[in-house]
């Protein structure tokens, strides 16, 4: 069975530094993993999917992912964190014939102070 | 381009009673897939339609249906609510059902179940 972990509720960081969003899944097969952001009151909006090549992908809003097969990790991060990244992030999986189901993590609560 | 449009907004109904949840995707999207969120059980896939057909559904109870119309809307209806349906249904559309896809979603309906 599919499954995303998102091992922190909550992460704190102060703007300017660097930010770490975890994220480790379970799927057969090849995986095809994602990162979606929700603001308060908002629909999730698309950040970022790996589907096969660089392990290093870049998303919108200067946000990029790190995908680590060996540790069936897929990180979310950013070199310099804003007060409006402040937001619920949340990573998701789908595998092979899947179509439009995706499996999410628990989401985690990105928290930028200025 | 207009995104995806959820209607209601905000919906209160009482327990035993039935509703109705509409979307229209993107225009020229034929996948459309519902999800619910809820803040113990996060978010859960509920179904997927592609021209009119159900391609997948979630584990949720007989309660909860829905259908796509040939311009691609979709609605979603449960029947006999009870407490525990009160969450914030999304839903998202793509252009087809390919699992590389990602999914553009509307701002939700949140339904409170009194």
């Amino acid at each position: 069975a599919q499954s995303v972990a998102q091992p922190e509720d909550q992460v704190k960081v102060a703007e300017g530094n660097p930010l770490t969003v975890k994220c480790t899944y379970s799927v057969s097969g090849n995986p095809y993993l994602f990162w979606y952001v929700q603001y308060p009151n908002r629909g999730l909006q698309f950040l970022l999917k790996y589907i096969t090549g660089d392990n290093l992908v870049k998303g919108s809003y200067g946000f990029e992912a790190e995908f680590n097969k060996s540790q069936t990790s897929f990180h979310l991060k950013k070199p310099s964190a804003l007060v409006s990244d402040s937001a619920l992030y949340f990573c998701a999986v789908r595998g092979g014939n899947q179509g439009g189901k995706l499996i999410f993590g628990q989401g985690t609560e990105l928290s930028v102070k200025p | 381009k207009a995104g995806v449009t959820q209607t209601p907004r905000y919906l209160i109904k009482t327990r035993g009673q039935q509703v109705t949840l509409s979307c229209s995707p993107i225009s020229g999207h034929r996948s459309v897939s519902w999800y619910q969120q809820t803040p113990g059980q996060g978010l859960q896939f509920l179904f997927e339609y592609f021209s009119e057909t159900q391609r997948n559904k979630g584990n949720f109870p007989g309660r909860f249906s829905g259908r796509q119309f040939s311009n691609s809307r979709s609605e979603m209806n449960v029947s006999t609510l009870e407490l525990g349906d009160s969450a914030l249904y999304l839903c998202a559309s793509s252009l087809q059902t390919a699992s590389n896809e990602k999914l553009f979603f509307g701002s939700g309906t949140q339904l409170s179940v009194l």
